[in-house]
């Protein structure tokens, strides 16, 4: 039972246009939400987290935006650059930033077209 | 460097034959944690440890042994590997939590 969904295999998008990853939950208990980005042949790497908190959390062009009504979870980057192209993956825990059990979804392969 | 160190990159074992994969950081972390990769899975935890001679299960620990003797090593142990186990494997170390993980850089598993 996957209980971060990332329903988007893949996104393509042009060079200099919004990326907009989706990302839904469904356990209520996840109170804090990050976003990792994963180039082939490396790890992942954390890219912006957000607590539940807050409805939205920015740093530099990477937006992440959270409904928790909705349990929904989103990503942009704007400009989108070629360098961007990568597997995004949401990642959800409870009880807080500290707390090291993450659940992740499936992946969003990302295509940046210069 | 701050790193995760996993050996080896690539690994092709036929089925039954014990391996393990080595993991190693070097930040002095307290906590790690094995995920395997599958397509339209995502990453799904195997087992974590909290910290030297702490170990636990996380979703998919069937089939699998870990064990941490020393902080910074926490190999993955298959004593019978299986086909279902072909898969990307990843070690993970954090003192701080989610967004303090630093990942391996994944070893490729497939068994015949």
């Amino acid at each position: 039972d996957q209980q971060v969904k990332q329903n988007s295999p893949s996104l393509s998008v042009q060079e200099g246009r919004i990326s907009i990853l989706n990302c839904d939950y469904t356990n209520s208990m996840f109170d804090y939400f990050l976003w990792y980005k994963k180039y082939p042949a490396e790890g992942p790497t954390f890219l912006i987290s957000i607590s539940s908190i807050k409805d939205k959390n920015e740093d530099g062009r990477f937006t992440v935006f959270l409904n928790k009504s909705a349990k929904h979870l989103s990503l942009h980057i704007v400009p989108s650059q070629p360098g961007d192209s990568a597997v995004y993956f949401c990642a959800a825990s409870a009880g807080g930033s500290n707390n090291n059990d993450m659940r992740f979804g499936a992946g969003t392969r990302l295509t940046v077209k210069p | 460097e701050a790193q995760v160190t996993q050996n080896p990159r690539y690994l092709i074992t036929v089925t039954g034959k014990k391996l393990t994969v080595t993991c190693s950081q070097n930040m002095n972390h307290e906590y790690m944690s094995w995920y395997r990769q599958d397509p339209g899975l995502g990453l799904r935890q195997i087992y974590y440890s909290m910290n030297v001679e702490v170990t636990d299960k996380g979703d998919v620990p069937e089939g699998y042994k870990v064990s941490r003797k020393e902080k910074r090593n926490f190999p993955l142990i298959l004593e019978s590997p299986s086909p279902n186990q072909t898969s990307l494997y990843f070690c993970a170390s954090s003192n701080t939590g989610g967004d303090g993980y630093t990942f391996g850089s994944g070893t490729r598993l497939t068994v015949v």
